[in-house]
């Protein structure tokens, strides 16, 4: 099983439509990054958590820590906010952490 | 403010050739961390450096190497390349360690025949 689970792995919405992505981890984390990635490879990231909740215009990201649960959620969605979403965690502490991640959700919207 | 620069963007070698990786940082990040981006395994840490000291090292072979300069900028090396080893190379820099904000390059595509 992995360490970092993503649900939906694909989505497909409609322009205007409320979207969540949701990401459930097995082990202590010390952040948890949300991160978007375009066809031809870039990554931008979106957020990082180590609780609570994030907003950045039609972006937030949520955080329970005792669920180890993550909810990326996108208000009012648009064909470019089409891409995957990656959901990646860093487990650990100091020297002996390192980032795993989830394996993405590509989103698709539409017209 | 420039980004995360990697050199070269793209390149083809052959089985049992070497390649070299360059990551610059943005100006002023100390933390430089790679990544492989495969179809089949997806994102998967390759090892993090920060003020020219490896911090931590994921699960690849001793065949992955990398180093840190002290103007920050990084190199990672694969030798004796093998098919598999065909991916998107990633590198990202951060501020501080561990906890701090991810700014990542475009990637390095390598392609092994």
């Amino acid at each position: 099983k992995n360490e970092v689970e993503q649900s939906p792995q694909n989505l497909t919405a409609q322009e205007g439509e409320f979207i969540t992505i949701n990401c459930s981890y097995s082990v202590g984390i010390s952040a948890l990054h949300w991160l978007q990635q375009h066809p031809g490879g870039g990554i931008v990231s979106l957020f990082m958590l180590s609780s609570g909740k994030k907003k950045h215009g039609r972006l937030i990201a949520t955080i329970n820590i005792q669920e180890k649960h993550s909810s990326l959620h996108i208000t009012a969605s648009h064909p470019r906010d089409s891409a995957v979403y990656i959901c990646a965690v860093r487990v650990g502490t100091g020297t002996a952490s390192k980032l795993t991640f989830g394996t993405g959700t590509r989103l698709q919207v539409t017209l | 403010k420039a980004g995360v620069t990697q050199t070269p963007r793209y390149l083809i070698k052959t089985r049992g050739q070497q390649v070299t990786l360059s990551c610059s940082p943005i100006s002023g990040h100390r933390s430089v961390s790679w990544y492989q981006q495969t179809p089949g395994q997806g994102l998967q840490f390759l090892f993090e450096y920060f003020s020219e000291t490896q911090r931590n090292k994921g699960n690849f072979p001793g065949r992955f190497s990398g180093r840190q300069f002290s103007n920050s900028r990084s190199e990672m090396n694969v030798s004796t390349l093998e098919l598999g080893d065909s991916a998107l190379y990633l590198c990202a820099s951060s501020f501080g360690t561990y906890t701090g904000e991810l700014f990542f390059g475009e990637g390095s595509r390598l392609t092994v025949l």
